[in-house]
């Protein structure tokens, strides 16, 4: 079974319009953590911002949000005022507390910021 | 953010030849390093945990004996991919854990095999 799903291999956003990117997951450790990182077209996969199971707030990192619904299993990622250099692939992952900080990557998602 | 090098950054070989790729902390100890592969539009997919001093954990489906780990030192991990063939033809990632908890990834290896 998958344990980190990302439903949308493409999304569109204009730009300076805000856009989420899905990402659910499946475990049944109550320690884990949830990423999303930015890999650009250059390769290097670029961290964006950390939630852990525990957290009672929502992660914010300047544009970036996460939309945790720990009930629903879903760590979705928000990109407020999009802009030109946000066009990447971004990836969610997961990492479980019992397995010695391995990372579990989603299938990724491709945005492209219009102008 | 600490700082993870990769060596090569690309390389072109032969098919039946072998390719060594580092991996290096460069700022901090990592007991800890992980390998992953990459093909293109893919996304990326855990081959092993390197532990320093011992051997490494590979991931289902992936054979110990093309994909050579060594883990020498706290700061250098090696991948080494033995009798290279087309189909192994990927973007090899690296990351390093720091004090156990932070993962931070190399800039990423592009193996061409002809």
């Amino acid at each position: 079974a998958q344990k980190i799903t990302q439903t949308q291999p493409g999304m569109f956003v204009q730009e300076k319009e805000a856009v989420t990117l899905d990402c659910t997951y499946d475990t049944s450790d109550p320690s884990y953590g949830l990423f999303w990182y930015k890999q650009p077209s250059s390769g290097e996969m670029i961290f964006l911002i950390y939630q852990g199971s525990y957290d009672q707030q929502n992660a914010t990192e300047g544009r970036y949000s996460l939309n945790f619904q720990k009930a629903r299993k879903s760590a979705n990622l928000v990109i407020s005022a999009s802009q030109l250099g946000d066009s990447a692939m971004y990836f969610c992952a997961m990492r479980e507390g019992n397995q010695g900080g391995k990372l579990i990557f989603g299938q990724g998602t491709e945005l492209s910021v219009k102008p | 953010g600490a700082v993870v090098s990769q060596h090569p950054s690309w390389v072109i070989c032969k098919s039946g030849t072998s390719v060594k790729i580092e991996c290096r902390s460069l700022d901090f100890q990592a007991t800890t390093m992980f390998w992953y592969r990459q093909f293109p539009k893919q996304s990326l997919m855990l081959m092993a945990t390197s532990n320093e001093g011992s051997k490494a954990t590979y991931e289902q489906g992936v054979e110990k004996d093309k994909f050579l780990i060594n883990h020498a030192s706290l700061t250098l991990s090696t991948l080494t991919v033995t009798s290279a063939h087309p189909e192994d033809s990927s973007f090899y990632i690296c990351s390093a854990l720091r004090l156990g908890r932070e993962q931070f990834f190399g800039p990423g290896t592009r193996l061409t095999v002809l």
